[in-house]
């Protein structure tokens, strides 16, 4: 069974720069979450892709996008970075598109904006 | 906002002593519970489901809706159990802000 991988590990973005990071669901999963931790908090949902649709969104503006692709791997972009974007960001898969499911999630990639 | 409430930042407990984490929800129609945790240099995972009524390592958990509770508990912690222990509930996928349980010997 292969598990979540997220690439890449860490990052350093300049403010106002575009970032793309990326999920590799594990297999048999079909659901994608994202979501952002500041340190010492929780996880804060992003959103979650579902059929290659987005499946529900938590309280971020619209520069935080994503993407599912047929094979359910899955892309988080950023624009505008901001500094306060620097997080951990993970990833989580998921069968079945529903929120009662039990997560599965990645190392995350550790984003520092400057 | 649909809230996942732990009301403390860290636990320290020794060994052999009983140990509970508390988690509050805010109420939403059919809640469903989880508690995740993160062992150190490890990812998140889950630890346990309200609907899956078992024991984890020696953890429960009930669900007491009329207080919209899921408190963790565990009767004689373990050093392998210190660790960050998050609570979550099926809205949004909401997270509590997490527990650091230290289990000293």
């Amino acid at each position: 069974e292969t598990g979540v991988t997220q690439s890449p590990t860490h990052l350093i973005k300049t403010r106002g720069q575009q970032v793309t990071l990326r999920c590799s669901s594990q297999s048999g999963h079909n659901t994608v979450s994202w979501y952002q931790q500041a340190l010492g908090q929780g996880p804060q949902f992003i959103f979650q892709y579902y059929r290659e649709e987005e499946n529900g969104r938590g309280n971020f503006p619209p520069r935080f996008s994503g993407l599912q692709f047929p094979n359910y791997s899955s892309e988080l972009n950023v624009n505008a970075l901001e500094l306060d974007d620097s997080a951990l960001y993970l990833c989580a898969s998921s069968w079945g598109g529903s929120y009662n499911s039990p997560l599965h999630f990645g190392n995350g990639t550790r984003l520092t904006v400057t | 906002a649909q809230r996942v409430t732990q009301p403390e930042k860290l636990l320290s407990v020794f060994k052999g002593a009983p140990v509970e984490l508390k988690c509050n929800y805010s109420y939403s129609g059919s809640p469903e519970l989880f508690w995740y945790v993160q062992y150190s240099r490890q990812r998140l995972q889950l630890l346990l489901r309200h609907i899956s009524r078992e024991s984890i390592k020696g953890f429960t958990a009930d669900l007491n809706k009329g207080e919209t509770s899921f408190h963790l508990k565990k009767p004689f912690a373990q050093e392998e159990d210190s660790a960050m222990y998050y609570c979550a509930r099926n809205y949004k996928l909401s997270f509590g802000a997490g527990t650091t349980v230290t289990v000293r010997a």
